[in-house]
């Protein structure tokens, strides 16, 4: 079965830097969800989009932003990195309504260096 | 907004002892789901709750759904090295549908 897609898997920039990540939820999935998790911590929610809207926002720093594209995948933009943007960055999907569970991918992870 | 709490933050047992972690809601939940993430790797569902006091077992897990939809618990029996990781609650409010998910319990087990 088809799982939530994140490219890259691994990305190292420098300071002051951008980085894109992607997200390509699973098919027929519609909400896709954006997570923060330092070495050694809890995810931390970031942000979220239902049908291309933002539909919760968490700690996530002005520096960064996000969209959900029209084909329902999302991309989290970074831009001005500092090395405590260094973490594993996953993204999860989910469908709106009715009782459903939240797949998550295997995660991108950012080093700054 | 909605939030979900999670406590403890972490928890260290000896293998053998049992584990509990907790899970509150602000708000009327419709449902809470439970998630595992092993060290390194990505959160992975276990189970859903739904029903005003569910319980439901998964082998040595007993999770549970409080009778007002606010609450909720994972219970791990006589815990084995292959606990290890951390646990978190999402739950999903009541009329919103937006899942929001607890900071999770992070298990180690000494053997």
């Amino acid at each position: 079965a088809a799982g939530v897609i994140q490219s890259p898997r691994h990305l190292i920039k420098e300071k002051r830097e951008t980085a894109t990540l992607k997200c390509y939820p699973i098919p027929r999935h519609d909400t896709v969800y954006w997570y923060q998790q330092g070495p050694g911590q809890d995810p931390q929610f970031l942000i979220s989009f239902y049908e291309k809207m933002q539909s919760d926002k968490g700690s996530i720093p002005d520096r960064f932003s996000a969209q959900q594209f029209s084909d329902y995948h999302s991309e989290l933009n970074m831009s001005s990195l500092e090395l405590g943007d260094s973490a594993l960055y996953f993204c999860a999907s989910s469908t709106w309504l009715g009782n459903t569970e939240a797949f998550f991918g295997q995660g991108t992870r950012l080093t700054v260096v | 907004g909605q939030q979900v709490m999670q406590i403890p933050q972490y928890q260290h047992v000896q293998e053998g002892e049992d584990f509990t972690t907790y899970c509150n809601s602000s708000t009327t939940l419709s449902n809470i789901q439970w998630y595992k993430q092993r060290p390194g790797g990505h959160p992975v569902f276990l189970i859903q709750l739904v029903k005003s006091g569910e319980v439901k077992k998964q082998k040595r897990l007993t999770f549970q759904f409080g009778e007002a939809k606010k609450n909720s618990s994972l219970h791990i029996t006589a815990t084995q090295t292959t606990d290890v990781g951390t646990y978190f609650c999402a739950g999903k409010g009541a009329g919103s549908y937006q899942l929001t998910f607890g900071k999770g319990t992070k298990l180690s087990v000494i053997p």
